[in-house]
């Protein structure tokens, strides 16, 4: 059975880093038939998908237009997990933040970080 | 960017009751690459359907999906007290992923 378990903290300064990772149990991060992305939710913007990572042939990202100059997805084969991070956060960037795994679809979702970007 | 529209906002029914659940795209989805999602307050969404049609795995069959085009609907047949929450239309027909708001369906 897939997990997806996130860690990180709740809580980023102004113009500082917002850093999540999300540890896979059951699949394998380099799976060739499903992609690993990161999602957030907030009462101003609902669900918004920020970007997802897979691996077909080579490592591949897409991002969401809206954080595409901010934001890092990377996959780490040796922990088995995948991380995000969003640069230069502000008050905007407040929501809560899931992991999920992806087929287009999103079959299994992290069970989500509230983060709060406040100085 | 595909935008995808929820109707209605909320629906007040009752245990017992059916609800039909309205998703509309701003464009055709090719191959139906529709899926809808439930949330229940301070939880993760929870695929329901994808395809359009096709249940995840677990899902009861009072749950349904249907539509082709820019037209979706979700159709709950019996309402289980476990089914009042939110529900979410998300499409992955285009890059970039989109969601639509959300219809509430509350008793």
């Amino acid at each position: 059975q897939v997990h997806l378990q996130q860690s990180g903290p709740g809580l980023v300064k102004p113009s500082q880093t917002l850093s999540l990772t999300c540890a896979i149990s059951g699949d394998s991060v380099s799976s060739n038939s499903a992609g690993w992305a990161w999602i957030r939710q907030s009462p101003s913007r609902g669900l918004e998908w920020l970007g997802t990572t897979y691996y077909k042939s080579e490592w591949r990202r897409n991002y969401a237009p809206s954080v595409r100059s901010r934001i890092t997805i990377n996959p780490d084969t040796s922990k088995n997990h995948f991380s995000l991070q969003l640069n230069s956060v502000t008050p905007e960037d407040t929501a809560v933040y899931y992991c999920a795994r992806a087929i287009g679809y999103y079959t299994l979702w992290g069970q989500g970080t509230l983060v709060t970007v406040s100085s | 960017e595909i935008v995808l529209t929820q109707s209605p906002g909320t629906l007040s029914l009752s245990p017992g009751e059916g609800a039909t659940l309205s998703c509309r795209a701003s464009q055709i989805l090719s191959s139906s690459n529709l899926a809808w999602y439930q949330q229940k307050p301070g939880q993760a969404p929870r695929l329901l359907i994808y395809g359009a049609s096709g249940r995840a795995t677990g899902i009861p069959d009072r749950f349904s999906g249907s539509g082709s085009g820019t037209d979706f609907t979700l159709t709950i047949s019996r309402l289980e007290p476990e089914d009042f929450a939110v529900y979410y239309c998300q499409q992955y027909d285009n890059s970039p992923r989109t969601f639509g708001q959300g219809t509430k369906v509350e008793i």
